[in-house]
């Protein structure tokens, strides 16, 4: 069955350093999200992609973060300067389709396994 | 900013019995509600969803209830295995808002022999 992949597993950077994570999505889809979650909390939401470009962004998603989708499989996430505070399992998903025309199952989105980032 | 509540952190369950989830949400504009399951290690797996037009979703052993009026929806396991101990995230997104999935923070499933 295909999946979401994310790598690396685990990412340790110092405070201030720029960081990437990468993530596979499932190769049909075509709706991308970053998630994360601080260790005790809930999962939340901070971009969604679709068509090149941002669709919509949480207030977490600050200027310090930035998606790419570089080539035709792959999907970034980009931190420029890391904070302690950064530090949290960061999810992946993709979605075959958003809800235009309605609710289907093709708009659920399908996670990643992960990546937890450390920030020293 | 609790849109999506989950009271019970955990909930233990005997083998073979029922597991019911709970979960409650305070914004009247979320016209599809999901449940996740994840387990250590692991990115959250998408178990069930249920649209606002309806009040019951199952597949399988599992059964999605929603009460519009209350604000609460459930998730019923029947019978509970043992391969049914993960967290279980409520989750919900809003009409026109499709991109955003709100999570609640979880309950924690153990499944007892």
């Amino acid at each position: 069955e295909p999946e979401v992949t994310q790598t690396p597993s685990h990412q340790v950077t110092q405070m201030g350093q720029e960081v990437i994570l990468r993530c596979v999505p499932i190769s049909n889809h075509l709706y991308f999200y970053w998630y994360r979650q601080i260790l005790g909390q809930k999962v939340e939401f901070l971009v969604s992609f679709y068509n090149n470009e941002i669709s919509e962004k949480s207030e977490i998603f600050d200027d310090q973060f930035s998606v790419e989708r570089p080539d035709g499989s792959n999907f970034t996430l980009k931190i420029r300067s890391t904070k302690l505070e950064d530090s949290a399992m960061y999810f992946c998903a993709s979605s075959e389709a958003g809800v235009a025309g309605g609710r289907t199952s093709t708009d659920t989105q399908y996670f990643g396994p992960g990546t937890r980032l450390t920030v020293l | 900013d609790q849109q999506v509540k989950q009271n019970s952190p955990s909930l233990s369950v005997q083998e073979g019995r029922i597991s019911i989830l709970n979960c409650d949400y305070t914004n009247s504009m979320f016209d599809y509600f999901l449940w996740y399951k994840k387990y250590p290690a692991e990115g959250p797996t998408f178990l069930i969803s249920i649209s606002s037009i309806k009040d019951k979703n199952e597949d399988g052993r599992f059964t999605v209830f929603l009460n519009k009026s209350a604000k609460h929806l459930s998730l019923h396991i029947v019978p509970s295995q043992p391969g049914d101990s993960a967290v279980y995230f409520c989750a919900a997104s809003l009409m026109n808002r499709d991109d955003k999935i709100i999570f609640g923070k979880g309950t924690r499933l153990h499944i007892l022999p």
